[in-house]
């Protein structure tokens, strides 16, 4: 079946720093690929629904110059958090979509900004 | 905007019993309905999934209902055990061409031995 590939799973980062998490369809090309975040003991929120070699699209709220993504090919999406800071602290999850309705959903990040 | 909800935060079963999760949604353009599982620090597993032109579906162990009169979808799981608990989310598809994704609250599910 459809695999998506999540990295890092954990990462703390200082205050300021900037991190990147790759999203990776391993054997499935996903031209649509959508990132989420989730606060403890909540739901998953969509952030942006990020379609290859175009902008992302980004939910209402949502900074696109603090949380950049890329999806340069058919197989990878990468968001970066940039100039983090501790309200970023989250667990960050992509999913790729694999057609039709159909969505795989990575392992999750857990980024931890001190 | 709309949003899917459910109604019940918490639920407690005994290992062997029945498991009721409902769900309520307020789109009505919605047509795809999908249940995931997701435990302790790890992504959302698909559990089951059902469309709106139907209004029910069975998988091995659980079964998802949909009502669209009144905008209610609830995942029954069978002979539940332990290995069932979870924190448990429905999904909606926004319909036509708009394939992301809206999460309800989740219901925390403990299955106790």
């Amino acid at each position: 079946g459809a695999v998506v590939s999540q990295h890092p799973s954990r990462v703390i980062c200082k205050s300021g720093t900037s991190v990147k998490i790759e999203c990776r369809s391993l054997d499935f090309q996903a031209t649509t690929m959508f990132w989420y975040r989730q606060f403890p003991k909540q739901s998953l929120m969509l952030m942006a629904t990020s379609n290859e070699g175009s902008k992302a699209t980004y939910e209402q709220g949502v900074e696109k110059d603090k949380f950049l993504i890329n999806h340069a090919s058919l197989t990878l999406s990468t968001l970066t958090v940039t100039s983090a800071h501790p309200e970023d602290s989250s667990f960050y999850i992509c999913s790729a979509g694999t057609g039709g309705t159909g969505y795989t959903f990575g392992s999750g990040t857990r980024l931890t900004v001190v | 905007g709309e949003n899917v909800g459910l109604h019940l935060p918490t639920l407690s079963v005994q290992e062997g019993d029945n498991s009721i999760i409902n769900c309520a949604y307020s789109n009505s353009a919605s047509d795809y309905f999908i249940w995931y599982k997701q435990e302790s620090g790890k992504g959302p597993q698909f559990i089951i999934d059902i469309r709106s032109n139907m209004d029910k579906r069975q998988g091995q162990r659980v079964t998802v209902l949909l009502n669209k009169t009144v905008k209610h979808l609830s995942l029954q799981i069978a002979a539940t055990q332990p290995g069932d608990s979870a924190v448990y989310f429905c999904a909606e598809n926004g319909g036509g061409s708009n394939y992301k994704l809206t999460f309800g609250k989740g219901t925390l599910l403990t299955v106790n031995p």
